[in-house]
């Protein structure tokens, strides 16, 4: 059974770039979240992932978006990227869309903007 | 608004002793707690969890306490080992939510 995987594992960025974040979700597991890690800090919710359609979203801009597939694995893209964007990007999934279900986590896409 | 608070950026223990983690909440509306564990350059493993129906929950060396009119729960390792040394996060969630909330995390060493 294959974990939680992210790529890519480091990226470079300049200001005003966009970028895509790709993560497949663990076997079985139908639902996909993704958490923004600022230096220092717990991670943040961005938004979550059930059967391909956006049930639930934090405290971001429109300019974060995501897609799940069919396959459920799922992209999270960033348009105009700013200097603060600089973080963790972490992918996790869990086999139901229950807020109570255990959630598996990748080990992250450090994104650096410069 | 951080509405999940650990104090303590970090924490020494010695090798057998009890490491003792906090976490203070501001939500009423939180009812599950959980803690999470972080090694450098890998993603936040689930350690164990607890329902605020219950004030403890033990897994092994492991064990969470939740004090509801406090809005505080702590997690214990006892005996502590080496391989405990790593970022401990707690985190909270309620009812209808997807998201979980969590603390700015603990960096836990445990020297030999």
């Amino acid at each position: 059974e294959t974990g939680v995987t992210q790529s890519p594992t480091h990226l470079i960025k300049t200001r005003g770039q966009q970028v895509t974040l790709r993560c497949s979700s663990q076997s079985g597991h139908n639902t996909v979240s993704w958490y923004q890690q600022a230096l220092g800090q717990g991670p943040q919710f961005i938004f979550q992932y059930y059967r391909e359609e956006e049930n639930g979203r934090g405290n971001f801009p429109p300019r974060f978006s995501g897609l799940q597939f069919p396959n459920y694995s799922s992209e999270l893209n960033v348009n105009a990227l700013e200097l603060d964007d600089s973080a963790l990007y972490l992918c996790a999934s869990r086999p139901s869309a229950d807020a109570r279900a255990k959630l598996f986590f990748g080990s992250g896409t450090q994104l650096s903007v410069l | 608004d951080q509405q999940v608070k650990q104090n303590s950026p970090s924490l020494s223990v010695q090798e057998g002793r009890i490491s003792i983690l906090n976490c203070d909440y501001t939500n009423s509306m939180f009812d599950y707690f959980l803690w999470y564990k972080k090694y450098p350059a890998e993603g936040p493993t689930f350690l164990i969890s607890i329902s605020s129906i219950k004030d403890k929950n033990e897994d092994g060396r492991f064990t969470v306490f939740l004090n509801k009119s406090a809005k505080h729960l702590s997690l214990h390792i006892v005996p502590s080992q080496p391989g405990d040394s790593a970022v401990y996060f707690c985190a909270a969630s309620h009812q209808g939510a997807q998201k979980l909330v969590f603390g700015q995390g603990t960096r836990l060493t445990i020297n030999p």
